[in-house]
């Protein structure tokens, strides 16, 4: 079994509708949760970064990671056709720089 | 640069050959670090650099590989004898400070050297 674990989708949406993305894990040192979005032939760019349990918004943008359920969501809102591209969950335990990151899920959003 | 580079962006190879990817960070910092990216799959670890040094190369798979930083900027990955299973897309990142933690700085990842083996 993966450390963690993404719907490799893809999932397509029509432009305007919020979007969710999510990942479980099964290691409980994880304390640094993270979205990547990597476009097609590109390196993954980092979008939101979480610490611990919590929400965090940026824009159309919001976090939710759920420790205790093991448990992570990002939320795009009124999503746009060029939101389309592959997003990546990364977590981080205490103490490391390894990121261990998900498979990716493939967002495809309709004009 | 403005951002992380790495050469070349493609690379095809026969089996068995030498193969050697470059990396070219953002100009002053201090960590670098090495991912691969098989089709369908999520960067995994392959190894990390404080300066010169290599402060961990866990990730790398098997002693066919290595990587060298000699003057703390610009590294070389380098994979002996490959193999078709060595088909990945290879990516460099790097951040401004050497430490454990997003906090410590954010990862910028380059492009990637997309190898393929036959």
């Amino acid at each position: 079994q993966k450390e963690v674990e993404q719907d490799p989708g893809p999932l397509s949406v029509p432009e305007g509708a919020i979007v969710s993305l999510n990942c479980t894990y099964s290691n409980s040192a994880f304390q640094y949760f993270m979205w990547y979005r990597q476009y097609s032939r590109k390196g993954p760019e980092l979008l939101m970064y979480t610490y611990s349990s919590g929400n965090k918004e940026d824009g159309r943008f919001t976090a939710q990671v759920d420790k205790s359920s093991k448990y992570i969501s990002l939320f795009i809102r009124d999503s746009q056709p060029s939101d389309s591209a592959t997003y990546l969950c990364a977590m981080e335990k205490d103490s490391s720089y390894k990121l261990i990151f998900g498979s990716g899920t493939r967002l495809l959003v309709r004009p | 640069g403005a951002g992380v580079s790495q050469t070349p962006s493609n690379k095809v190879t026969e089996k068995g050959k030498y193969v050697e990817l470059r990396c070219d960070p953002i100009s002053g910092h201090t960590a670098l670090y090495w991912y691969r990216q098989s089709l369908g799959q999520g960067p995994e670890f392959l190894i990390y650099f404080q300066g010169t040094g290599a402060a961990d190369d866990s990730g790398l798979p098997n002693d066919r590989f290595f990587a060298v930083r000699p003057e703390g900027s610009v590294s070389t990955l380098k994979i002996q004898r490959t193999e078709r299973g060595d088909s990945a897309v290879y990516l460099c990142a790097s951040s401004p400070k050497a430490g454990t933690g997003i906090s410590f700085g954010e990862l910028f990842f380059g492009e990637g050297s997309r190898l393929t083996v036959l």
